[in-house]
C-alpha cells in the first residue's frame, strides 16, 4: 500500500518570498513522486517526477524538489514565489505498475 | 499535441438520475484513468485501463457506476442512479504506459447533484 501526507492544506507566502510545500509518502517499495499542479477550473498539469538518479529534481517555472528516502520525504521549493504560482498542488506516488496515489493538496497563495 | 478531451464540462442532475462522461486520450497512449476529486480533496483513482481491458476498478463503485473503452481508445464513465455524495469533478488523464510515467490530466467534468 502507498499513502501521501501533504502538510498544509493552505500555504500563503508574499511575492518574492522562498516557497516550501512539504510532502511525506508511504510506500512499501521504492516509489516514483510527482508534483502536480492545478489552476481553477483547470486539469492536473506535471511539474517534475522523481523516478532513479538524482535526487534532487528541477521542473518547470523555476520549482524543484529533493527525494529523502530517510525522512520518505519529497517537499517542493522555489526560491521567489509570483503571483502566478498562486494554484493548488498535489504530490503523488506510484510504484512499479501501480497507479497514482495523490495526496489531499495544498492550496498555495501569494500575496503582492 | 492535442491533449486530453472530455465532455461535458459541468454537469448538473437530480439525484437517481443517470448521467455520462466522456474522454478521448492523447493518440496513442495505452492507459487511460478515471479520477474522482471530491472538493477539498485529492484525485481518487476510480478505474485504470490498458488498451481495452480494465487493470484496476478496485475503488469503483460497482453498483451505480460503470466504465468502457472500447477498441483502446475513447472511454465513458456512468453514474447510475447518481447520489448527492457523487458531486465531484471527474478528471480523465492517459498516459503512454504506467508507473513511472507521466500522467496526462484533461479539464474534467465537474458534476453537481442536487
Amino acid at each position: 500500500a502507498q499513502s501521501v501526507t501533504q502538510l498544509g492544506s493552505h500555504v500563503s507566502v508574499s511575492e518574492g518570498a522562498l516557497v516550501l510545500l512539504r510532502c511525506n509518502y508511504s510506500s512499501s517499495v521504492p516509489p516514483y513522486l510527482f508534483w502536480y499542479v492545478q489552476y481553477p477550473n483547470q486539469g492536473l498539469q506535471l511539474l517534475l517526477k522523481y523516478t532513479t538518479g538524482a535526487t534532487l529534481v528541477k521542473g518547470i517555472n523555476g520549482f524543484e524538489a529533493e527525494f529523502k528516502k530517510s525522512e520518505t520525504s519529497f517537499h517542493l521549493t522555489k526560491p521567489s514565489a509570483h503571483m502566478s504560482d498562486a494554484a493548488e498542488y498535489f504530490c503523488a506516488v506510484s510504484s512499479g505498475y501501480s497507479t497514482l496515489t495523490f495526496g489531499k493538496g495544498t492550496m498555495l497563495l501569494v500575496s503582492p | 499535441e492535442a491533449g486530453v478531451a472530455q465532455s461535458p464540462r459541468y454537469k448538473i442532475i437530480e439525484k437517481r438520475q443517470s448521467v455520462a462522461f466522456w474522454c478521448n486520450p492523447i493518440s496513442g497512449h495505452a492507459t487511460l484513468y478515471w479520477y474522482q476529486q471530491i472538493l477539498g480533496q485529492g484525485p481518487k483513482l476510480l478505474i485504470q485501463f490498458q488498451n481495452n481491458g480494465v487493470v484496476d476498478d478496485s475503488q469503483l463503485p460497482k453498483d451505480r457506476f460503470s466504465a468502457e473503452r472500447l477498441k483502446g481508445v475513447d472511454s465513458t464513465l456512468k453514474i447510475q442512479p447518481a447520489k448527492l455524495e457523487d458531486s465531484a469533478v471527474y478528471l480523465c488523464a492517459s498516459s503512454p504506459g504506467t508507473g513511472n510515467t507521466e500522467a496526462f490530466f484533461g479539464q474534467g467534468t465537474r458534476l453537481t447533484v442536487v
